[in-house]
């Protein structure tokens, strides 16, 4: 177990449909980072907060966007969804001073 | 742009045998990392192991070791005593550090690892 939790675990959807995916970091980790792994693109960085800032921003469609709340959860927001948005989508935390992410289980995003 | 290639996308070993997977990268960056991730069947990422960019000795972890070729841009991983649960997708994995702060991670498209018993 890293620490760091995602919800949904699965998550099944229609076509320009809007869902969020939720995660928690490990305590004490400011930087959330999302990660996208298909089997066309592989695993692509999408975007980064550190302490409820945006501090990077990958491949990330203009549909999609991210937050990080005041008690450092973070929650992406894949809006107008598409059959190419499925995927499985990774948060990662990490602790100011360490390089190592911790990632979660993983959103497995099926779009119909 | 920081760019991550693994040129073999599959590879098997025997029990007990060791292997060698590659990587590459290119980048203009001088403060950086290299990582090895594991992903098993379970789909979880965890990190096998890690290296400064600013260290000369190779990073070791028990039964894995790396060949990090600094000037080649260049950063194997080796697994000795290959075990039935090294069996994965390994990916090798850059981040870049500026102003003291960790970058995100930049990845390679993968090598599928089999160990055979």
């Amino acid at each position: 177990d890293s620490g760091v939790t995602q919800t949904p675990k699965h998550l099944i959807t229609a076509t320009g449909q809007r869902v969020t995916l939720r995660c928690s970091p490990r305590s004490g980790d400011l930087s959330v980072y999302w990660y996208q792994q298909s089997l066309d693109q592989g695993l692509q960085f999408l975007i980064q907060y550190y302490n409820g800032e945006e501090r990077a921003k990958g491949n990330i469609l203009e549909r999609f966007s991210a937050q990080q709340f005041p008690d450092l959860h973070s929650e992406l927001n894949l809006s107008s969804l598409e059959l190419g948005d499925s995927a499985l989508y990774f948060c990662a935390s990490s602790a100011p001073t360490d390089t190592e992410a911790f990632f979660g289980q993983g959103t497995r995003l099926t779009v119909v | 742009a920081q760019t991550v290639t693994q040129s073999q996308p599959e590879m098997s070993v025997q029990e007990a045998e060791t292997v060698t997977l590659s990587c590459t990268y290119d980048t203009s960056e001088n403060n950086y990392y290299l990582f090895w991730y594991k992903q098993p069947p379970s789909r979880q990422m965890i990190l096998v192991i890690r290296q400064e960019a600013y260290k000369q000795q190779n990073a070791t972890e028990n039964r894995f070791s790396v060949n990090f070729q600094k000037a080649a841009k260049s950063f194997s991983l080796k697994i000795s005593d290959s075990q039935l649960g090294d069996t994965a997708m390994y990916f090798c994995a850059f981040m870049r550090i500026y102003g003291g702060s960790q970058g995100n991670l930049i990845f390679g498209k993968g090598t599928k690892l089999s160990v055979k018993p």
